[in-house]
């Protein structure tokens, strides 16, 4: 496996149905993200984890509940949903060096497109 | 609150007509500015980072510059297969380490043969 893998890649869930999505770098990074994207809007951050740690929450709905257990994985766990929660979900990563001022780009993975019924 | 605005929503070209796509952004001190291109059903793929005023770069058909307000990304004699949705997104400085970025909704560009 290279670059960023996410699975599942179609996910169709009720609103009671509890359900994880799954991101893994391949890349040695130490930052990862995720994402959503809505019909008609644009990328919206939801989490930042850097080094495992979360640094940033975008004012997401508790029934979005991230997980990092080390810098190559990432979880999004998902409960009691509402349809306008579908969209893609995509998970990215990147190589932050603050301490070096090296900014570098972030590369996504494929995306899960998720249905909420 | 920063913002990135893209345009046109939408842009129709003939094979090998040249154009540019335009990205007007307002952040509170930029880190950089990102172009990627993303495909129908795939994630964005990255093309370009830009950090300062006056920055270009360049791969294959396209070429990306920067101003203080905005970017343009130069698109020369395309092909079809150059045909997908372009998006803009920066990135601001926080102090800290890693950052999200603030995307545009981007352009979707359509290459006719």
């Amino acid at each position: 496996e290279t670059g960023v893998t996410q699975t599942p890649r179609h996910l169709v869930m009720g609103m009671t149905n509890k359900k994880s999505l799954k991101c893994e770098q391949h890349l040695g990074h130490n930052a990862m993200y995720w994402y959503k994207q809505s019909a008609k809007k644009p990328l919206e951050l939801m989490f930042v984890y850097n080094f495992k740690e979360q640094t940033e929450n975008n004012s997401v709905p508790s029934r979005f509940s991230p997980e990092c257990p080390n810098s190559s994985h990432l979880f999004l766990h998902l409960h009691t949903l509402q349809p306008e929660d579908s969209a893609l979900y995509l998970c990215a990563s990147s190589q932050e060096l603050v301490g070096l001022g090296i900014y570098n780009e972030q590369f996504f993975g494929p995306g899960t497109r998720l249905t909420v019924l | 609150e920063d913002q990135v605005t893209q345009s046109p929503e939408a842009l129709r070209l003939q094979e090998g007509e040249s154009s540019s796509l335009n990205c007007s952004y307002t952040v509170s001190g930029l880190r950089g500015l990102f172009w990627y291109r993303q495909d129908p059903g795939k994630g964005p793929e990255f093309l370009f980072t830009l950090y300062s005023a006056g920055e270009e770069k360049e791969k294959e058909r396209l070429k990306a510059t920067l101003t203080k307000k905005e970017s343009f990304l130069h698109i020369t004699a395309p092909k079809p297969e150059d045909s997908a949705t372009y998006l803009c997104a920066v990135q601001a400085y926080s102090g800290g380490g890693a950052d999200g970025l603030t995307f545009g909704k981007g352009t979707h560009l359509i290459i006719q043969p």
